[in-house]
């Protein structure tokens, strides 16, 4: 069973545009719920995380929205660089923000156009 | 702080061959997770320790597969006997209450 679900697979955007990619869950009890950004040869490294007490976080350039009743959740890259091109990870986590209760969506592979 | 450090970058072993792969979570942290990565399946959780205790090996996929930590600042995963379905990236990740840190991975190629 899939408890997070992540979509697009793949996303091109032209440079100076909006990336959103998009993240539903199923685990009512997820509480904390993180975006990693992975480049080719390295680890994901975590990019901005939200709890489901608000709807909104945004960090520079990148925005998560949270809509607890849809169970979605997403996350917006504004004025896309190529610099940003990369795999992003939804995760979500039950475990009072603990990585030991992380469970990962399946990777949206973003390439920015320059 | 140099972050969560892996060795070997790479592998290339015959199948049949014992894997270990090595870890060193970063000073301080007191979980430490072995994760695995491939195309088809993402990220999977192997294993996680906290304290040096395993506390849910539940994602360990078959009894070739085994982990140690045994002290803080050192893990190791094991493959024995190999197989090329074990050919993937293998993360370690450590963390302190909050998100996970990942190292750079181990690829490893079973042929």
């Amino acid at each position: 069973q899939q408890q997070v679900k992540q979509s697009p697979q793949s996303l091109i955007v032209q440079k100076g545009g909006i990336s959103i990619i998009n993240c539903a869950y199923e685990n009512t009890a997820f509480d904390y719920f993180p975006w990693y950004q992975q480049f080719p040869g390295k680890g994901p490294a975590l990019l901005i995380a939200i709890r489901p007490d608000v709807s909104e976080k945004k960090e520079g350039r990148f925005t998560i929205s949270f809509n607890k009743s849809a169970k979605q959740f997403s996350l917006h890259i504004m004025d896309s660089q190529p610099g940003d091109s990369a795999t992003y990870f939804c995760a979500a986590s039950n475990r009072g923000g603990g990585a030991d209760g992380l469970t990962f969506g399946k990777g949206t592979h973003l390439i920015i156009q320059p | 702080d140099a972050g969560v450090i892996q060795s070997p970058r790479h592998e290339v072993t015959e199948m049949g061959q014992e894997v270990t792969l090595r870890c060193k979570p970063i000073s301080g942290h007191n979980s430490l997770f072995w994760y695995r990565q491939t195309m088809m399946r993402g990220l999977e959780l192997l294993i996680y320790f906290n304290n040096n205790v395993p506390i849910d090996d539940s994602g360990m996929p078959e009894d070739r597969f085994s982990a140690k930590m045994p002290n803080a600042s050192f893990s190791t995963l094991k493959i024995q006997p190999s197989e090329p379905r074990d050919s993937a990236v293998y993360f370690c990740a450590s963390s302190l209450e909050g998100s996970a840190f990942f190292g750079q991975g181990t690829r490893l190629t079973v042929v």
